[in-house]
């Protein structure tokens, strides 16, 4: 059974810092890895999907890396702001065929501190 | 398009009584998703259909929980009876077909409270 952990919990920076968020997964048979925001009370957004032969994606000042064998990727956040506070989810898609279910880390609740 | 909509936002219902949840996808998507999110377990993925035929409802926690979707632009997902336990964040999801890699979209979400 695919988990997904995403450490730390939370998190709080400085505004104007780079800061990396992480997620890993225990099993590598991925089709893409998705990023999302939550705001709070609020759905999820969608930040950036990574296909299983890429290794990065980048929009904006967010750039996600995926390492598949590794079972990781990451979002970065380059010159965080105080919008950029939320907390932030990772979730993975089985690389079977077909199969449309994403399995959700429990997030990382960020903070920028003006 | 005014993205994925739910329905009501917020319900409050007493114990035992029958909760339906709705859901309006972005039009032209092929898939929707119910998901449950609670402090405990995250977001779990409860059921999920393809143009409007179901095809996973492994996460439907007990029989007390149904999905339908009559037609491509509505679907609701019931509980009945309600428990407390029951109460959590529902968010449905939609997203097109194009070789798999693309985006779902979330609705904002009903927050149900069982009491």
């Amino acid at each position: 059974k695919q988990e997904v952990t995403q450490i730390p919990a939370a998190l709080s920076v400085p505004e104007g810092e780079n800061l990396v968020l992480n997620c890993s997964f225990t099993d590598s048979a991925i089709y893409n890895l998705q990023w999302f925001r939550q705001d709070p009370g609020k759905g999820l957004t969608s930040l950036l999907l990574i296909q299983s032969s890429q290794r990065e994606q980048t929009s904006g000042r967010l750039n996600a890396s995926l390492d598949k064998s590794s079972g990781r990727s990451t979002l970065y956040i380059a010159a965080s702001q105080p919008g950029d506070s939320a907390t932030y989810l990772c979730a993975v898609r089985p690389q079977s065929f077909g199969n449309e279910k994403l399995t959700f880390g429990t997030g990382t609740r960020l903070t920028i501190i003006p | 398009d005014a993205g994925v909509i739910q329905s009501p936002r917020h319900e409050v219902t007493e114990m035992g009584q029958e909760v339906t949840l709705r859901c309006k996808p972005i039009s032209g998507h092929d898939y929707l998703f119910w998901y449950r999110q609670t402090m405990m377990r995250g977001l779990e993925l409860l059921i999920y259909f393809n143009n409007n035929v179901p095809i996973d409802d492994s996460g439907m926690p007990e029989d007390r929980f149904s999905a339908k979707m009559p037609n491509a632009s509505f679907s609701t997902l019931k509980i009945q009876p309600s428990e407390p336990r029951d109460s959590a964040v529902y968010f449905c999801a939609s997203k097109a077909w194009d070789r798999g890699n693309t985006e779902a979209f979330f609705g904002q979400g009903t927050r149900l409270t069982v009491v």
